[in-house]
């Protein structure tokens, strides 16, 4: 009963390849995100969606594109992928946009691109 | 966001209640307090936040003084499964959802 769950939890690609990793949640929640955590333990709001409806959209190169088919999936895609990407991305959801819900991440995936 | 200042790490026996400081001297009136853990290999957790009255939840409790510098994050009863690192956050409700979780606390729960 994993409340928020992303698949892979490893990717390891190689440069140029699409690659895409899926998110479902299964709280109810109406919002839902995609963070990049660097190796500085930053992370990154990449994408928000609320109710499928994407409300952040943060400087990301056009590579990555978000999909919500329903509140409760958020899928990210990225195309070409460069080295850069490497980093391990956590999807997470919340009752409401903002930080004063209490966020529930993901377990992480970790993209290795080689 | 302000910055905040925690020890890198505590040791606290299993049953009894582990009392997480953070230093965030810079706080201004309008940054919450968040505290995130993250078990290895895990995403991060949400646990508490609070402005500047003392908050508890199912999870733990969290002190923060009249001052707003400083907060403390109390498990009542620490379990083995507490061990993680523990993050202190001090940032504004509103704006980027960044989240900069610095070095933390890792604290160990031993039995």
């Amino acid at each position: 009963d994993t409340a928020v769950s992303q698949t892979p939890k490893y990717l390891v690609t190689q440069m140029g390849n699409d690659k895409s990793i899926k998110c479902e949640q299964n709280l109810g929640h109406d919002t839902m995100y995609w963070y990049k955590q660097d190796s500085k333990k930053f992370l990154k709001i990449m994408f928000s969606y609320n109710n499928k409806e994407l409300i952040i959209n943060e400087t990301v190169p056009n590579r990555f594109s978000p999909k919500s088919p329903d509140k409760a999936h958020l899928n990210l895609h990225i195309n070409s992928l460069e080295l850069g990407d490497s980093a391990v991305y956590f999807c997470a959801s919340s009752q409401a946009p903002g930080l004063n819900y209490g966020y529930t991440f993901g377990s992480g995936t970790r993209l290795t691109v080689v | 966001d302000a910055k905040t200042t925690q020890p890198p790490s505590m040791d606290c026996a299993e049953g009894r209640a582990a009392n997480l400081p953070c230093n965030h001297s810079t706080i201004s009136g309008n940054e919450y307090v968040y505290w995130y853990r993250q078990i290895h290999s895990q995403g991060p957790q949400y646990i508490i936040h609070g402005l500047k009255n003392n908050e508890t939840n199912e999870m733990a409790s969290l002190i923060i003084t009249e001052d707003r510098k400083s907060s403390t994050l109390i498990l009542p009863h620490a379990t083995l499964r507490d061990t993680a690192v523990y993050y202190c956050i001090v940032r504004v409700l509103s704006g980027a959802n960044n989240l900069f979780f610095g070095t933390g606390t890792r604290l160990t729960v031993i039995p």
